[in-house]
């Protein structure tokens, strides 16, 4: 297992298009997570899964923005209508059943809105 | 509200020289971890500590939990330039098997050889 992977690493679109990313967690772990990540700060939860279920989500995460993960396998983050304001680092985590073994994360996809 | 407060935001220092940035809340956590991310990556994980007054080494890393498990402090000795990053402390409620980890806004190291 490679690790987490996340596509595409850059996405550079305008105004008001429909973005998707990638994203595959290490295949044994049952949980994936969201973060999303601006420059100087932590990064901010959005949502996650166990295993196909979305089990909570983020005030965050306007209507505008959807996560899904069939089958428990990988998961698709879609922006709908962006805005400059969603110029960030999106952060993809996947890890076992219980936080105390930490998270494994991808290198990022990072989104910028013109 | 930021459940975890890091400190301090910004350090810059010399090759050699010791350090410390602290993580503190309000709240209790079930445990914290500590991340090192660099420019254009994701956190990698460092050390996670779960019980109150634990203390974790790893080479020259030194890592305690606070007693009332509300704070957690780094501690770096003789520090490289390879120890530059960022530092995130993340922390776990709810007894840690649900919900999801709140990470607070880091501090940023630079080690100048």
């Amino acid at each position: 297992d490679t690790g987490v992977s996340q596509n595409p690493r850059h996405k550079i679109t305008k105004r008001g298009q429909n973005v998707t990313f990638r994203c595959d967690p290490i295949s044994e772990h049952n949980r994936l997570y969201w973060y999303r990540q601006t420059l100087g700060q932590g990064p901010e939860f959005l949502t996650y899964f166990q295993n196909e279920a979305q089990l909570e989500k983020s005030r965050l995460l306007s209507d505008r923005f959807s996560a899904e993960r069939p089958k428990g396998s990988f998961s698709t983050l879609e922006i709908q209508r962006t805005e400059q304001g969603d110029s960030a680092m999106y952060l993809c985590a996947s890890s076992p059943w219980h936080l105390d073994y930490g998270y494994t994360f991808g290198s990022g996809t990072r989104l910028t809105v013109v | 509200t930021q459940l975890l407060e890091q400190s301090p935001q910004f350090l810059s220092i010399q090759e050699g020289e010791n350090l410390t940035v602290y993580c503190n809340s309000s709240s209790v956590f079930s445990s914290l971890q500590w991340y090192r991310q660099e420019p254009g990556e994701g956190p990698v994980l460092l050390v996670t500590v779960v019980t109150g007054g634990e203390v974790k080494k790893l080479k020259r890393l030194t890592f305690q939990f606070g007693d009332a498990r509300k704070d957690s402090s780094l501690h770096i000795t003789a520090a490289q330039p390879g120890d530059t990053g960022l530092y995130l402390c993340a922390g776990a409620r709810d007894g840690g098997s649900q919900g999801n980890l709140i990470f607070g806004k880091g501090t940023k190291l630079s080690v100048k050889p």
